[in-house]
């Protein structure tokens, strides 16, 4: 099972910013988390990465509590295109480790 | 960068026809490919993961002797859904770990299938 909830929906005005929030309350010392997002009929996209502490890459920005339960993707200026599924996960590092999709949060940029 | 590469992209086929699906790393080797099933407005399951040099191992609820996957070498691995039904009528999805990348996985876009 997936070790992370999300909101099921959220709607966002384009250009303002998206933050997507996650609970991941029982990860473990060595776990990161992680952010996929998913548009319409295509594979998901790799967004961020983080371990504790805050992360800022060209796509977003990764928040991540003290105690690391919780996380929340910041999308600086949303865009219609940033229209998607976004995925929440929590993973370990070694390479071959599976990844587990949870629900996601279908994020929606209003124009 | 690291792509993967999925094909085909979409396939229509009559129930009882057998259909192979190719999951290729175009730019690293990978040892260990995954395959994950999506159903319309559902998120990606897990159905197993793909070996170089070894069997599948399978995610619980997945019929081995349906989905076959062989891992032929270090950038192809190979669903092939053995006489499909309509029910197995899903978006396919491969992905693979590229150990020299800090992305955990990278996806391949999918291979949508239709059983008639």
């Amino acid at each position: 099972d997936a070790k992370t909830t999300q909101p099921t929906s959220m709607d966002c005005a384009e250009g303002r910013a998206a933050n997507l929030p996650c609970n991941h309350s029982t990860i473990s010392g060595n776990e990161y988390v992680y952010w996929y997002r998913q548009i319409h009929s295509q594979g998901p996209q790799y967004i961020i990465h983080g371990l504790k502490n805050n992360e800022t890459n060209e796509m977003a920005s990764l928040i991540i509590t003290e105690d690391r339960k919780s996380s929340t993707l910041i999308l600086p200026h949303a865009t219609l295109r940033d229209t998607a599924v976004y995925y929440c996960i929590v993973r370990g590092m070694n390479r071959d480790d599976k990844i587990i999709f949870g629900k996601g949060t279908r994020l929606h940029i209003l124009p | 960068g690291a792509v993967v590469s999925q094909h085909p992209s979409r396939v229509i086929c009559k129930s009882g026809t057998s259909v192979k699906i190719e999951c290729r790393s175009l730019d690293f080797q990978a040892t260990t490919m995954f395959w994950y099933r999506q159903f319309p407005k559902q998120s990606l399951m897990l159905m197993a993961t793909s070996n170089e040099g070894s069997k599948a191992t399978y995610e619980q609820g997945v019929e081995k002797d349906k989905f076959l996957i062989n891992h032929a070498s270090l950038t192809l691995s190979t669903l092939t859904v053995t006489s499909a039904h309509p029910e197995d009528s899903s978006f396919y999805i491969c992905s693979a770990p590229d150990g020299h990348s800090n992305q955990p996985q990278h996806f391949g876009d999918g291979t949508r299938l239709s059983i008639l």
